[in-house]
């Protein structure tokens, strides 16, 4: 079955602490995975995804296929941070694409406190 | 930048009667999705539409729902006859083309059945 697991409902850090988001999915295929964020009022939006490799607003997250993780790090937490991560995955298509549902993990809410 | 809209921010409805919820995907996107997340679970995948007629669709999306995209700018979402278990927020999201995996989600309607 295909499934996103984020095992941690609440993650509180203070601020310039390191931070990691844990991500495991479960999926046979070959599929895409991402980071949303969605800040306190705010849509849910893109954070980072695992084809694009880059960091966005300080974070990182790398794939391993082998642990079957993607999990998202910080090495210096900052307040603004603060939100509800969720981790997602899609089935690729045949070149990258994919018509498909994103499958998302129930989400962590991450609090930095200063 | 452009965004996806949806309306109304929050409804409320009596069990049985019937509620559409729109939504106005970013103008260029091809691809359109709902998804809803009922309180303290995960955002779950509802239904995929493409080129007019729908794509896919999960085991929640039964004969009670329908999607349709009016015109060359709407998208709605309607429950025929709500349940209580339908109280959820609602997501509509959109995305460009088939080699993009980004999905674009709008802000959420918030469906309360009484």
């Amino acid at each position: 079955a295909q499934r996103v697991t984020q095992p941690e409902k609440l993650l509180s850090v203070f601020k310039g602490a390191p931070v990691e988001l844990k991500c495991n999915y479960s999926y046979s295929g070959s599929p895409e995975l991402f980071w949303y964020v969605q800040y306190s009022r705010q849509r849910l939006q893109l954070l980072l995804r695992h084809i694009s490799r880059e960091s966005i607003k300080g974070f990182t997250a790398d794939l391993n296929k082998g642990e079957t993780s993607f999990h998202l790090k910080k090495p210096f937490a900052q307040e603004e941070d603060s939100a509800m991560y969720y981790c997602a995955l899609i089935r690729r298509g045949n070149y990258g694409g994919s018509q498909g549902n994103l499958i998302f993990g129930k989400g962590t809410k991450l609090s930095v406190k200063p | 930048e452009p965004e996806v809209t949806q309306t109304p921010s929050h409804q409320v409805t009596q069990m049985g009667q019937e509620v559409i919820l729109r939504c106005v995907p970013i103008s260029n996107h091809l691809y359109f999705y709902w998804y809803r997340q009922i309180l303290g679970q995960k955002v779950e995948f509802l239904v995929s539409f493409y080129n007019n007629e729908i794509s896919e669709k999960s085991e929640i999306f039964d004969d009670q729902f329908s999607v349709e995209r009016p015109d060359g700018s709407n998208f709605t979402l309607k429950i025929r006859s709500t349940k209580l278990e339908d109280s959820a927020m609602y997501f509509c999201a959109s995305k460009p083309e088939l080699s993009n995996n980004e999905q674009f989600f709008g802000p959420g309607t918030r469906l309360t059945v009484l």
